[in-house]
């Protein structure tokens, strides 16, 4: 089953921050997040795995709780270039290996 | 790092013929690659796996017979869309797993029915 994403699309400034969540229905080996422009193929941001992970890199980080089955993605001061459509990519540690793409999320930065 | 090329970039083909999509994987061994549909603002959908040497599986819904996939070599994956129609328009996109946990994604194909 494809994981929810939360919002469907938000509008930003230059300079705010955003939030956006991934919630699945089954058990969680992993969440990957990717950003993809369209026409594009998604560039990969990160991965957490299982354990409450927590990551970040500049002003993008990420959480995943896996007992409720959610990750989150936090944009800080978000830049022009944070534009475009933010895809949670969920693994339930079976033996397939395969990526499951939420259902998306659309960032429109303004200047 | 690791890198998956695909072609072509787009193509555009009549009603009733059939569209051949490659993916190599140019610096590691994939014994297994993915391959997702997209169409206009929507999220990508896994079709199927492609397992080196063997069968595809296919995700319920996706027609095999229309489908058709093959991974003859270790580095080399191929989807054929057959008797192709403008419902098929769509952006195809394979990936494989490197090592670890990431994935590598090829750039995509723009298939145009028409």
């Amino acid at each position: 089953q494809q994981p929810v994403q939360s919002p469907q699309a938000v509008i930003l400034r230059e300079g705010e921050d955003a939030v956006i969540n991934c919630s699945s229905s089954k058990a969680l080996y992993s969440v990957h997040w990717y950003r993809q422009k369209h026409g594009e193929a998604p560039v990969f941001l990160m991965i957490l795995l299982k354990g409450g992970e927590q990551k970040g890199h500049e002003k993008i980080s990420a959480s995943f709780n896996e007992k409720k089955q959610q990750s989150s993605l936090y944009l800080t001061a978000s830049q022009l270039s944070y534009s475009g459509t933010y895809f949670c990519g969920t693994k339930d540690g079976g033996a397939t290996n395969k990526l499951i793409f939420g259902t998306g999320t659309l960032l429109a930065v303004q200047p | 790092g690791a890198v998956v090329s695909q072609h072509p970039s787009w193509v555009i083909c009549k009603s009733g013929t059939s569209v051949k999509i490659e993916c190599r994987s140019l610096d590691f061994q994939a014994t297994t690659m993915f391959w997702y549909r997209q169409f206009p603002k929507q999220s990508l959908m896994l079709m199927a796996t492609s397992n080196e040497g063997s069968k595809a599986t296919y995700e319920q819904g996706v027609e095999k017979d229309k489908f058709l996939i093959n991974h003859a070599s270790l580095t080399l994956s191929t989807l054929t869309v057959t008797s192709a129609h403008p419902e098929d328009s769509s952006f195809y996109i394979c990936s494989a797993s490197p090592g670890g946990s990431g994935y590598t994604f090829g750039s995509g194909t723009r298939l145009t029915v028409v």
